[in-house]
């Protein structure tokens, strides 16, 4: 749906770099969530986040990664010191409240090399 | 082990056929959604059903929740190649912060 922005759309990282996924959620959404999807596969949950506050990461690596969402500006999904196993697309959905419906952003698609 | 589990993995029809996936659970689940997601794009939602027993219709496409909303069915009837993409349900239990999603059943609708 448009009205999730992530970016970048592709995004390419040396082992050892860090990656940074923006999420800029629709309108009047103040949760979301990140998921990752390796082809041929479906969704993994890995972090749900309100406003400034960090609800959910039980899905979420412990060591490397790390997510945001402020109270000004896009949530951000950081993964420091990448490896190959971290390539991925990681998709980010935004709700209204936690019941209502998700929209999903088109991805970004990370590669490791 | 997934929470929502998906059947089958893989279908491949002829057009016109008509065809169901599934989506089953052992937990009760306030609401379940279906997503529809082609190559290179994200989710799209096709439908939320919230109550047990619930039938909603969308064109071709049939949804039902189980009555004891552990478990939903889709459905279509007459398949077409527009409808080839990978089909997600997803679901937030009751007192849980966690949308999860199921691995998805990949559709493939030959000419």
């Amino acid at each position: 749906n448009a009205g999730v922005m992530q970016n970048p759309r592709h995004l390419v990282r040396r082992r050892g770099q860090e990656a940074r996924l923006r999420c800029s959620p629709m309108k009047g959404h103040s949760h979301v969530y990140w998921y990752r999807q390796l082809p041929e596969e479906g969704l993994k949950f890995m972090v749900y986040l309100q406003k400034e506050n960090i609800i959910d990461e039980s899905g979420m690596p412990k060591e490397r990664f790390s997510a945001e969402f402020p109270k000004e500006g896009p949530s951000i999904l950081r993964i420091q010191q990448v490896v190959r196993g971290d390539s991925a697309a990681y998709f980010c959905a935004s709700l209204y409240t936690r019941d209502t419906e998700a929209f999903f952003g088109q991805g970004t698609r990370l590669t490791v090399v | 082990t997934q929470l929502l589990e998906q059947s089958p993995q893989f279908l491949s029809i002829q057009e016109g056929e008509n065809l169901t996936v599934y989506c089953n659970s052992s937990s009760v689940f306030s609401s379940l959604q279906w997503y529809r997601q082609e190559p290179g794009e994200g989710p799209v939602l096709l439908v939320t059903v919230v109550t047990g027993g619930e039938v909603k219709k969308l064109k071709r496409l049939t949804f039902q929740f189980g009555d004891a909303r552990k478990d939903s069915s889709l459905h279509i009837t007459a398949a077409q190649p527009g409808d080839t993409g990978l089909y997600l349900c997803a679901g937030a239990r009751r007192g849980n912060n966690d949308m999860r999603f199921g691995a998805g059943t990949r559709l493939t609708v030959k000419p």
